[in-house]
């Protein structure tokens, strides 16, 4: 079974509103990220709250890491156009050969004008 | 200067030909990563190599076999493709073993025909 499950799997929104993404997931981590897919194109890191953290700022993005319900949310405020895309989170931990990635499922973004 | 780049972008073949994939990045990591998205978007770690030696290995068809020559440069060959196999492939590469950032090709689209 999946790693990391993401709700919603689409999203569809008017620019400048907030979009918030949740994902969960099942086994310990060391941290979780998240990640943006343009269509067509490969993903791109945005941002990685560590299991000791429980939120994080980075420009317009907030992150939120919630450990014993081994869950966390994607929040982008104001949001552009230019924000269409899939989003992603990943979770580390620890295996036989070192950290690997999980990824979620992912969540189809898109921001109307 | 891209930082992972990957070839072919694009790869039409027929079933039961032999393919390959090359990956090679300029950042100076010494861990780099093989997945695979399927039409869903589903992205499934393959492989993993750390300073040219395997650490990770998903139950992936022995069909599949990656090489890396060097810390630079990962490559993926397929053996008596199926249509199964048609997906986006990404390379990824990262600095250590512990969960930090990986960095994304931009993928190299199979269509097995």
């Amino acid at each position: 079974s999946q790693q990391g499950e993401e709700d919603p799997q689409a999203l569809s929104i008017q620019e400048g509103e907030n979009a918030t993404m949740n994902c969960s997931y099942k086994t310990s981590i060391n941290n979780l990220q998240w990640y943006r897919q343009n269509s067509g194109r490969g993903l791109v890191h945005l941002i990685l709250i560590r299991s000791n953290e429980r939120e994080k700022h980075s420009g317009r993005l907030r992150v939120t890491l919630d450990t014993s319900k081994k869950s966390s949310s994607l929040l982008i405020t104001a949001s552009r156009a230019a924000d269409t895309a899939s989003y992603f989170c990943a979770t580390a931990h620890i295996t036989g050969g070192g950290n690997k990635l999980t990824f979620g499922t992912g969540t189809q973004l898109k921001v109307e004008l | 200067d891209t930082a992972v780049s990957q070839t072919p972008k694009y790869l039409v073949t027929q079933m039961g030909n032999d393919k390959s994939i090359k990956c090679e990045q300029n950042l100076g990591h010494d861990t780099m990563y093989w997945y695979k998205q399927d039409s869903k978007k589903f992205l499934k770690i393959m492989f993993s190599y750390n300073n040219k030696e395997l650490i990770i290995n998903e139950t992936v068809p022995n069909r599949f076999s990656p090489k890396s020559p060097d810390k630079a440069h990962l490559n993926l060959h397929i053996n008596s493709l199926e249509l199964g196999d048609s997906a986006v492939y990404f390379c990824a590469s990262t600095l250590g073993v512990a969960g930090n950032i990986q960095y994304f090709g931009a993928g190299t689209r199979l269509s097995v025909l």
